[in-house]
């Protein structure tokens, strides 16, 4: 079964921080990993994970993908109050729309 | 700027009444998803639908149902609404090939009492 694993399920730290969330994954045909920030309603995209080894960044946020060992990081470097929200990973199948999330990571980032 | 319309954003209903839940999109997408997230069991696929008339059962569609009448609109139907259906619920769509995955509705928290 195809399954998706978030470490840590929560962080707490102070602004100015750096975190790094994990995302791992076993599936049977990897087609791509998406990263979404959520936080009191719908998620929203970050990025969308397709190649090995080349990174993703969009201001203070990077992410990676690892096909060989099977997981992705999602970085935040000078964390701010408003970076505080659910980060969740999903994974797509390919040959389906139908993606497999992770249970997430909460952050809280305090001022 | 496209979007997702989920009918409502907060609902209580009484154990055993017939729930409808709307998502309408307006991005012409094909794709269309139910999801309900929980605490510790993150998002879990209910029911999908690639086209028109066309269903899919997810994970958990147990106690759901669906209909998809028009490309843009894709509605869950609780059958007899129970407390363990007590939930968030997200819906989804997205096109073929799309490089930005899914574009969701700002979900509706359902309480059943």
């Amino acid at each position: 079964e195809d399954k998706v694993v978030q470490s840590p399920l929560s962080l707490v730290v102070h602004e100015g921080d750096t975190v790094t969330l994990n995302c791992s994954y076993e599936v049977t045909n990897f087609r791509s990993l998406l990263w979404y920030k959520q936080e009191k309603k719908a998620p929203t995209f970050l990025f969308m994970l397709t190649s090995s080894g080349i990174e993703k960044k969009s201001g203070r946020l990077s992410s990676i993908l690892d096909k060989k060992e099977l997981f992705s990081i999602l970085n935040i470097t000078a964390t701010q109050t408003g970076d505080s929200a659910v980060y969740l990973c999903a994974e797509i199948t390919s040959g389906t729309y139908k993606y497999i999330f992770g249970t997430g990571t909460r952050l809280k980032v305090l001022a | 700027d496209v979007k997702v319309t989920q009918s409502s954003r907060y609902l209580v209903k009484r154990t055993g009444e017939k729930v409808f839940l709307e998502c309408v999109q307006d991005m012409d997408h094909e794709n269309m998803f139910w999801y309900r997230q929980d605490p510790g069991l993150g998002l879990r696929l209910i029911y999908f639908s690639y086209d028109v008339k066309m269903k899919e059962k997810g994970d958990i569609p147990e106690g759901y149902s669906v209909s998809r009448e028009k490309k843009e609109r894709f509605s869950l139907i609780l059958e007899s609404a129970s407390t363990n259906q007590t939930s968030m619920y997200l819906c989804a769509s997205t096109a073929g090939g799309t490089s930005r995955g899914y574009t969701f509705g700002s979900g509706t928290r359902l309480t059943v009492v």
